[in-house]
């Protein structure tokens, strides 16, 4: 079976703080990609960051930043300085074949 | 068209009534996707469509829901006899090919089922 876990229903961060996003992950396929998507209220997911599987550097755009651990199944997402536009719900997913496979989603707030 | 675009926004309709959504995928694009996004959940695959067929329909969860690509540019899902339960944000995604992870997410229909 092929799951997405994220156990952080809801997160805050101070405004220019950093926060990091929790994600757990199994499957048994050994070729895939992993995602961070953001989806705010207009409720488009929009791609924050990706990591293909088979690449061992950790995946960097702007303030966001994953640690990939294969072997641990993990993927968490780290925001630096965050900003007041990044509230929105983050969504974990892997794609294998032609499915994404989503978490449930983090909320997070961030406070001025 | 400059990305997804989804059509209508929200829907309301009643118990056992039919529904149509629709999906406009970016120009070019071969790949499509119908997603369902429940309530406190994240997106569920439902179908994925390379051209005008239906390369993976395994999501779709009964046989009131159905999926069309005529031309193999917009996309309808159909479900007929609805039931409450059938209430979510319903997602379009599409693709160049279908390959790497150049996706885009259309804003969803938000039907509810009153």
């Amino acid at each position: 079976a092929q799951t997405v876990t994220q156990s952080q229903p809801e997160m805050s961060v101070q405004e220019a703080e950093t926060v990091t996003l929790s994600c757990t992950y199994d499957t048994s396929e050994n070729n895939y990609y992993l995602f961070w998507y953001k989806q705010p209220p207009s409720r488009q997911m929009i791609l924050v960051i990706r990591q293909e599987a088979y690449k061992q550097q950790n995946a960097t755009e702007n303030r966001f930043s994953v640690n990939f651990q294969k072997a641990a199944k993990s993927f968490s997402l780290k925001i630096s300085d965050s900003q007041l536009g990044d509230t929105a719900m983050y969504f974990c997913a892997f794609r294998t074949g032609n499915q994404f496979y989503f978490g449930t989603g983090t909320s997070l707030t961030v406070i001025p | 068209g400059a990305g997804v675009s989804q059509t209508p926004s929200n829907k309301v309709t009643e118990k056992g009534k039919y529904v149509e959504l629709r999906c406009d995928p970016i120009s070019g694009h071969t790949a499509l996707y119908w997603y369902r996004q429940s309530l406190g959940q994240g997106p569920e695959f439902l179908i994925y469509f390379q051209g005008t067929g239906a390369a993976d329909d395994s999501g779709l969860p009964n046989d009131r829901f159905f999926a069309v690509r005529p031309e193999g540019s917009v996309s309808t899902l159909k479900i007929q006899r609805t039931e409450r339960g059938d209430s979510a944000v319903y997602l379009c995604a599409s693709s160049y090919n279908g390959q790497g992870a150049g996706y885009t997410f259309g804003s969803g229909t938000r039907l509810t089922v009153v």
